[in-house]
């Protein structure tokens, strides 16, 4: 059964780098047809998309957050990152990592949807 | 522009049966969607995928109460025979060119 799990710092002050880390674990980080993703959760607001990354390095990120978004991965660890900079108070979130399965209609047409998320880790930016 | 609108809240009584609505954006209501539900406290569960023509696939382990149906622009969630556990915020998800969205989010409390 595919697992994931977020881990990194629970407290980053402002102006600084966020820097998160998703251990994939049951299955590999490589296979085809999934790419994998971050999205946040403010406190009592909904669910944002911030990006997400193919095994090679492919990635798609939230317009609204990409200048200071990075998302990498690494196959060997079966692991991949987010690091967001700049962070003020409004990046105050809980991060869940996910597996973005893909489905091809033809056309160069696709449909995404996150399955399975990790349970998530609480960012707080303060100084 | 693509945009999930979700009403924010609903409630039902429990063994009844409630069906949240989802709505594409102008331009849009040929897409799939995906509902997720985020019980109190807990990460989100993906349940299912939903075609514009009313077809889905569940995900593991989601019960036969739960059902997804279209019509237009518009995607539904039903779930019947309400139970205590069902009270969770559900969430519609759609995947356009290069880009996530989530709608807002409608809270559902069992009565």
């Amino acid at each position: 059964q595919l697992q994931l799990q977020e881990s990194g710092p629970g407290l980053v002050k402002p102006s600084e780098t966020l820097s998160l880390t998703c251990t994939v674990s049951g299955g590999s980080i490589s296979s085809s047809n999934y790419y994998w993703g971050w999205i946040r959760q403010p406190p009592g607001k909904g669910l944002e998309w911030i990006g997400s990354i193919y095994y090679s390095g492919s990635t798609y990120y939230n317009p609204s957050l990409k200048s200071r978004v990075t998302i990498s991965v690494d196959t060997s660890k079966n692991q991949f990152s987010l690091k967001l900079n700049s962070v003020t108070a409004a990046d105050t979130a809980v991060y869940y990592c996910a597996r973005l399965i893909s489905y091809y209609y033809g056309s160069g047409s696709y449909f995404r949807w996150f399955d399975p998320w990790g349970q998530g880790t609480l960012v707080t930016v303060s100084s | 522009q693509l945009v999930l609108t979700q009403s924010p809240s609903a409630s039902a009584s429990l063994g009844a049966s409630v069906k949240l609505t989802c709505t594409l954006s102008s331009g849009h209501s040929s897409y799939a969607i995906a509902w997720h539900q985020q019980q109190p406290e807990k990460g989100p569960r993906y349940l299912m995928k939903l075609n514009n023509d009313g077809s889905h696939s569940k995900g593991g382990g989601i019960p036969d109460r739960f059902s997804g149906s279209s019509s237009g622009a518009e995607r539904y969630l039903t779930i019947s025979s309400l139970q205590s556990e069902d009270e969770a915020d559900y969430y519609c998800q759609t995947w356009g060119t290069g880009i996530l969205v989530f709608g807002g989010g409608t809270k559902l409390t069992v009565l």
